[in-house]
Order: C-alpha cells, then sequence, then structure tokens
C-alpha cells in the first residue's frame, strides 16, 4: 500500500519558469508533510515542510500548497534555476520526528 | 557540525557473505533511522530506533537484516548472509526534534 503517491516522476522545465510536483495521501494521522531534496551521490536534504493547519508555506523560491480535505500537496518552485535540477521527494508522517513515509520522487531536470 | 557519517561509501561483496554498515548521528539527536534506496522500491524505512531503543523494525525485509545502537554515538546494520537483491543505497538519518537529517548514504554491490 502505497500511502504517499507523488508526480509526476520525471519533470522538465525551462529556466524561469515553474516546477509544480503533486502529492497525495491517504492516512489522515499524517501531521507533517516534509519536501526533501537529492542530488546525486547524496542523501536527501530537508527543504521545506508543513504542518495541516496551515494551507500555504513560502520559503524563498519554494512554496507548499496544502488541501487538507482533498488529502493533497503540492510543491511549486518560482524562476527555476539549473540548479535546482536534481530529484525531490514528498513526504508524511504523524509526528515530525516519526518515521517518515516518502513518495517515489520526482527527477527534475530545469534547461538552460 | 559533521553531520551524520555513514562508513564505508561503497562495499562490494560476494553474494553470501557477511556486511556491516556503519553511523554515527549528529550529536545530541536521539531518533536514529535506517533507510534503504532503489530504482524499483524508493525510500524505505527499515528501522529506527529512540534513545538507543528500537521501536519500528517492520521494515526491516528478513532475518538476515539485523540492527543495532549500542551508544547513542553508534549503530550499525548488518546483512548476513548477502544476496544481489540486497544491492541499494542505505541511508542512516538522525533527529532532534527538528527535522530528520540524512546521511551521503553507503552504496552496497552484491555481486
Amino acid at each position: 500500500q502505497q500511502q504517499v503517491k507523488q508526480s509526476p516522476q520525471s519533470l522538465i522545465v525551462q529556466k524561469g519558469g515553474i516546477s509544480i510536483i503533486n502529492c497525495a495521501y491517504e492516512n489522515t494521522a499524517f501531521d507533517y508533510f516534509p519536501w526533501y531534496q537529492q542530488f546525486p551521490g547524496k542523501g536527501p536534504a530537508l527543504l521545506i515542510a508543513i504542518r495541516p493547519d496551515v494551507s500555504e508555506k513560502k520559503e524563498g523560491r519554494f512554496t507548499i500548497s496544502f488541501n487538507k480535505s482533498a488529502k493533497q500537496f503540492s510543491l511549486h518552485i518560482m524562476d527555476s534555476q539549473p540548479g535546482d535540477s536534481a530529484t525531490y521527494f514528498c513526504a508524511a508522517s504523524i509526528r515530525r520526528d516519526d518515521k517518515i513515509i516518502f513518495g517515489k520522487g520526482t527527477r527534475l531536470h530545469i534547461l538552460p | 557540525d559533521a553531520g551524520v557519517i555513514q562508513s564505508p561509501r561503497h562495499e562490494v561483496t560476494e553474494m553470501g557473505q557477511e556486511v556491516t554498515l556503519r553511523c554515527k548521528p549528529i550529536s545530541g539527536h536521539d531518533y536514529l533511522f535506517w533507510y534503504r534506496q532503489t530504482m524499483m522500491r524508493g525510500l524505505e524505512l527499515l528501522i529506527y530506533f529512540n534513545n538507543n531503543v528500537p521501536i519500528d523494525d517492520s521494515g526491516m525485509p528478513e532475518d538476515r537484516f539485523s540492527a543495532k545502537m549500542p551508544n547513542a554515538s553508534f549503530s550499525t546494520l548488518k546483512i548476513q548472509p548477502s544476496e544481489p537483491r540486497d544491492s541499494a543505497v542505505y541511508f542512516c538519518a538522525s533527529s532532534a526534534g527538528n527535522g530528520v537529517t540524512f546521511g551521503s548514504g553507503t552504496r552496497l554491490t552484491v555481486v
């Protein structure tokens, strides 16, 4: 059973464009939704996170939108840059330090 | 802050051999996680500890896998005997209430 579903698997965006990655979850007990960024040969790194009592969170060019009723959340990368090319994972957990359930990942490529 | 330190970075071993992966969490972190990453299955949680005590090992694939945390600064993941399907990148991660930090991983190849 895949508890966190992520789409698309891969995404190509022009430099300066908006990258959008979508996720859906099933377990309503989830209370913490982080996004991780992973570069080749590195471990995933926490990018931004949100709790379900907030509908949107913005940090620089990165924004999470959260729809609790639909059990969906998304990552928007504004003004996408070649340095943003990486694999992005959405995730969910019941508590911030509890086990994190990851989506399958989205490989993002920003064209220069 | 040196981050989560894993060793070795790469390991190539023959089928049937014992493999031990090592992890030093960030000092002061009281949660430690072992994840496995493959193309087919993505990132899977194998086991996690809180204050050196295993909390959930439901992700450990089978009895060939075992993990220990003898103290707050060290953990091991052991595979005995190893099989080709164990080939993956194994990540250790730790946390102290402010999000989970991953190490750089150990790439295991079983031939």
